[in-house]
């Protein structure tokens, strides 16, 4: 059974950094692109960024809104996806969601439940 | 920017059909995407490439594309299919990905 759960969220002040894990199972995590999607608070599903399998050498996208401040990595031998925040903005404010690409074409298959974060003075 | 439109609500009676449209441009050369979202849970994946179904999904649920408009339909609904449903496509490489407003079906 595919499994991802993350972890890592957490109140945090404007300016300040966190970081996210996802830990997958059930599938052969370093074949896939990895990605995270947020949900601020009664609003939609925004994309964050992916980061790619081995195969493409790891190599990331991000969205506009969080490039430059947002770094994805992720470790194939422990199975974990990892997202860096750096200078956090109210507008951080979201649940976020780690997903698996099914075939290395932005369409997610399977879901975490989430991990919650907040920034707030 | 590039945008998906979505009504923000449908309502209809169980057992009748739901129509959830898309709105885009250039949607002759996009795939669409559609996933379900129920209350305090992650999204599904409904629908990909326009009229995939994934497995697993009921054949209830139905995708397809006409111009400018896709549509997600829900054929005999129940009201276990209560929820906000969300269309996506690949743009471009500077915007990757798009999110519709999301649409709240609700079962009367």
């Amino acid at each position: 059974e595919v499994q991802l759960v993350e972890s890592g969220g957490g109140l945090v002040q404007p300016g300040g950094s966190l970081r996210l894990s996802c830990v997958a199972s059930g599938f052969p995590f370093s074949d896939h692109y990895m990605d995270w999607v947020r949900q601020a608070p009664g609003k939609g599903l925004e994309w964050v960024g992916r980061i790619r399998n081995k195969a493409n050498s790891h190599t990331t996208e991000y969205a506009a809104s969080v490039k430059g401040r947002f770094v994805i990595s992720r470790d194939d031998s422990q199975k974990s996806l990892y997202l860096q925040m750096d200078g956090l903005k109210t507008e951080d404010t979201a649940l976020y969601y780690c997903a698996r690409e099914k075939s290395a074409n932005f369409v997610w298959d399977y879901w975490g439940q989430g991990t919650l974060v907040t920034v707030s003075s | 920017s590039y945008v998906l439109i979505q009504p923000p609500s449908v309502a209809v009676a169980p057992g009748t059909s739901a129509r959830i449209t898309c709105g885009g441009n250039n949607f002759e050369t996009r795939s669409v995407h559609w996933y379900q979202q129920k209350p305090g849970q992650a999204p599904l994946l409904v629908i990909h490439y326009d009229s995939d179904r994934p497995s697993g999904i009921p054949e209830r649920f139905s995708g397809s594309k006409s111009g400018n408009t896709a549509t997600l339909t829900i054929s005999r609904v129940e009201v276990g299919d209560e929820a906000d449903y969300y269309c996506q496509v690949w743009e471009s490489v500077d915007n990757p990905v798009v999110f519709g407003g999301g649409t709240k079906l609700t079962v009367l």
